[in-house]
């Protein structure tokens, strides 16, 4: 089956850094890359999705990228705030019937 | 915005009970997945529904767990009996047609194993 690895576990930036979390997969069929942010107590949220025919997505400040070669996607998340301190999910979608793989997960700490 | 519900929110039971978990996707999704989460990790899937068909439950305990969607709509995970290695959180996501659209996720239900 599918494995997802995600790293680093923890991460703490200064407010207004940068921060971004890698993930590779397994499964060389897998096409579909969510990432999601839980907030403590609360349930995991989509922030940002990308397909394997695609190599790049932005959302303002969310940008995930997806090299299918070397199987990894990373998570980049510019100008960080606050509010942006939770935990991050990557998954990979693979499978007859799309089954979804989550990686263990990143705890990001912003820094005011 | 239409959400996905789940009850009870949180459970406490002693080992060798049996528990209990409702879920209740938003309305038209015919795929519905229960995901059990161990505090500091990712969600695991445990079952996954094609409207009533389970497609994919080779993660669940299958001698203590059952899952059930009888009218492809809303679902039941069972536990009996309950161990202590089964306190997490059981989270109940759908989508609408597949994982390559958006899972929305419902609140959640913390069980508590004594």
């Amino acid at each position: 089956g599918e494995n997802v690895e995600q790293h680093p576990s923890t991460l703490s930036v200064q407010e207004g850094d940068s921060a971004v979390i890698k993930c590779t997969y397994s499964d060389s069929a897998s096409n579909y890359f969510p990432w999601y942010k839980q907030e403590l107590g609360k349930r995991p949220q989509l922030i940002i999705d990308i397909r394997s025919n695609v190599g790049e997505k932005k959302d303002q400040r969310i940008a995930v990228t997806l090299n299918k070669t070397a199987k990894h996607f990373s998570l980049h998340i510019t100008e960080t705030q606050p509010e942006d301190s939770a935990v991050y999910f990557c998954a990979a979608t693979s499978g007859g019937y799309q089954k979804v793989t989550f990686g263990i997960g990143t705890k990001l700490q912003v820094i005011p | 915005e239409a959400e996905v519900a789940q009850s009870p929110r949180y459970k406490i039971t002693e080992k060798s009970q049996a528990v209990a978990f409702w879920c209740d996707p938003i309305s038209g999704h015919a795929t519905l997945y229960w995901y059990r989460q161990i505090l500091g990790q990712g969600p695991e899937l445990l079952v996954q529904f094609q409207d009533e068909s389970v497609v994919d439950d080779s993660q669940l305990p299958k001698d203590r767990f059952s899952a059930e969607r009888l009218k492809g709509v809303d679902s039941t995970l069972k536990i009996q009996p309950a161990e202590l290695g089964d306190s997490a959180m059981y989270l109940c996501a759908s989508s609408s047609s597949g994982a390559l659209y958006e899972q929305y996720f419902g609140p959640g239900t913390r069980l508590t194993v004594t």
